[in-house]
């Protein structure tokens, strides 16, 4: 079975600009989380879609927003890009359950200049 | 401040030798979890443990849990090169339908094994 994959895997983008990332979940999984890991530092939640719902947001400015797709799939789009935006952008998705694991993809590694 | 906060921030040991990293977080869990990440990939989980267990293991890892000092420690026993990467500890939120799709994440410790 395919795990949790992402587009693209690197992306240049210059300040000002905006970008979309994608993910599509591990089949079956409704559950898609999307965190930011600067480097050098611990991943911080972003974004949690559950059914197509919004069911939690971290500290992120208006710029980053989401969404999730009839098949789970889900889309982070990031305006008005700056500098600091720069970062390891992870997708996982899980089965909701209080113990159950999430899987992460391999991430979009994005570059601000 | 971080939820989760590990010690040390980086190790390096010998091939064989045991390797321990330590977790210490701030609220009230239902469950702790250890993820480990090679060189900014994605991160593969390795192993949970729930609030009312104190020690678990799976292969050469084992975790404990001590909620009253709000710690955990991962010990890699006989550790290998193949082990170098960042471990990470990472907590949901204590309530909430699906919060364990919303995990906090320590600062990790990069752990270096040298053959």
């Amino acid at each position: 079975d395919a795990g949790v994959t992402q587009s693209p895997t690197h992306l240049i983008k210059t300040r000002g600009q905006h970008v979309t990332l994608r993910c599509s979940p591990i089949s079956g999984h409704k559950s898609v989380s999307w965190y930011q890991q600067v480097l050098g530092q611990g991943p911080q939640f972003i974004f949690q879609y559950y059914e197509k719902e919004e069911r939690g947001r971290g500290n992120f400015p208006d710029r980053f927003s989401a969404r999730q797709f009839p098949n789970y799939s889900s889309e982070l789009n990031v305006n008005a890009l700056l500098l600091g935006d720069s970062a390891l952008y992870l997708c996982a998705s899980r089965e909701v359950g209080a113990y159950n694991e999430q899987f992460f993809g391999p991430g979009t590694r994005l570059t601000v200049l | 401040s971080q939820q989760g906060e590990e010690d040390p921030q980086a190790l390096s040991i010998q091939e064989g030798e045991n390797a321990t990293m330590n977790c210490s977080y701030k609220t009230s869990i239902n469950n702790l979890q250890w993820y480990r990440q090679n060189s900014g990939r994605g991160l593969v989980h390795l192993i949970l443990i729930r609030s009312n267990e104190r020690e678990k293991h799976s292969g050469r890892l084992r975790v404990t849990l001590d909620t009253s000092k709000k710690s955990s420690s991962l010990l890699i026993t006989a550790s290998r090169a193949a082990d170098t990467a960042s471990y990470f500890c990472a907590t949901p939120p204590l309530f909430g339908e699906t919060s364990g799709s919303r995990l906090t994440f320590g600062e990790g410790t990069q752990l270096t094994v040298n053959p």
